[in-house]
C-alpha cells in the first residue's frame, strides 16, 4: 500500500518556463510533507518543506501548495533552470509513538531543456 | 550539509559475509535513519534511532540490524549479505524547529553483494 505517489515518472519542461511536480498522499495523518532533489551518486538534497496545518510555503523559486481535502500537494519551481535537472522525491512525514518517520514517493525525473 | 559522513562510500562484498556501513554526525541530533534507495522504489526506511540505544525498525528492516552507542554514530550491519542487499545506503538526520521540521542526507554508501 503505498501511501505517498508520485504518478508522473518523468517531466520535460522549457528553461525560463514553470516546472509543477505533483504528489498525492492516502494518510490524513501526515504532519508534515517535504520535497527533494537527487542528483545521480549523490544524497538527496532538501528543498522545502511545508506544515499540515498551511497550505503554502515559498522559499526562493520553490513553492509548495498543499490542498488538504484532495490529499494532493504541489512543488513549483519557476523560472526553471538546466541545473534544475534531477529526480525529485516528495515525502510525509507521520509522528507514531514519539517517533518521527518519513515515507518517501519513487520520484520524478525533471529535465529542464535550454 | 548538516555535518553528515557515511563511511565506507563504496564497498563489494561476498555473499554470506558480514557488513558494518557506519553513519557519524557532528551536530548532536537526536534523531538517526537509514535508507535505502532501489531503482523503482524511491528511499525506504529501513531502521531509525531516536536517542542512544533507542532504534526501531522500518518497512525492509528484515536483514539488517543497527547499533547507536554514541549520539553521533549509527552503525547499520548485514549479519550475512546478500545479492538483494545490493543497493545505495543513505543515513539521514532530521531538525524539528517550530512548524518546520527538515531531513538531511549523507552522501550515500554504494554496496554491491556479489
Amino acid at each position: 500500500d503505498q501511501q505517498v505517489k508520485q504518478n508522473s515518472p518523468s517531466l520535460s519542461v522549457q528553461e525560463g518556463r514553470i516546472s509543477i511536480l505533483n504528489c498525492d498522499y492516502t494518510n490524513s495523518m501526515f504532519d508534515y510533507f517535504l520535497w527533494y532533489k537527487k542528483y545521480p551518486a549523490e544524497g538527496p538534497t532538501f528543498l522545502i518543506s511545508i506544515s499540515s496545518i498551511k497550505d503554502k510555503n515559498e522559499d526562493g523559486r520553490f513553492t509548495v501548495f498543499l490542498n488538504k481535502s484532495a490529499k494532493h500537494l504541489s512543488l513549483h519551481i519557476v523560472p526553471s533552470q538546466p541545473g534544475d535537472s534531477a529526480v525529485y522525491f516528495c515525502a510525509a512525514m507521520v509522528t507514531q509513538g514519539g517517533s518521527e518517520k518519513l515515507v518517501f514517493g519513487k520520484g520524478t525525473k525533471l529535465t529542464v531543456n535550454p | 550539509d548538516a555535518g553528515i559522513t557515511q563511511s565506507p562510500r563504496h564497498k563489494v562484498t561476498e555473499t554470506g559475509t558480514p557488513v558494518t556501513l557506519r553513519c557519524h554526525q557532528t551536530e548532536n541530533h537526536r534523531y538517526m535513519y537509514w535508507y535505502r534507495q532501489d531503482p523503482g522504489h524511491g528511499l525506504r526506511l529501513i531502521h531509525y534511532s531516536y536517542g542512544v540505544k533507542d532504534t526501531d525498525k522500518g518497512e525492509v528492516s528484515d536483514g539488517y540490524s543497527v547499533s547507536r552507542s554514541k549520539t553521533e554514530d549509527f552503525l547499520l550491519t548485514l549479519e550475512s549479505a546478500t545479492s538483494s542487499q545490493t543497493s545505495v545506503y543513505f543515513c539521514a538526520i532530521s531538525e524539528t524547529s517550530g512548524l518546520s521540521y527538515e531531513q538531511y542526507f549523507g552522501p550515500g554508501t554504494r554496496l554491491t553483494v556479489t
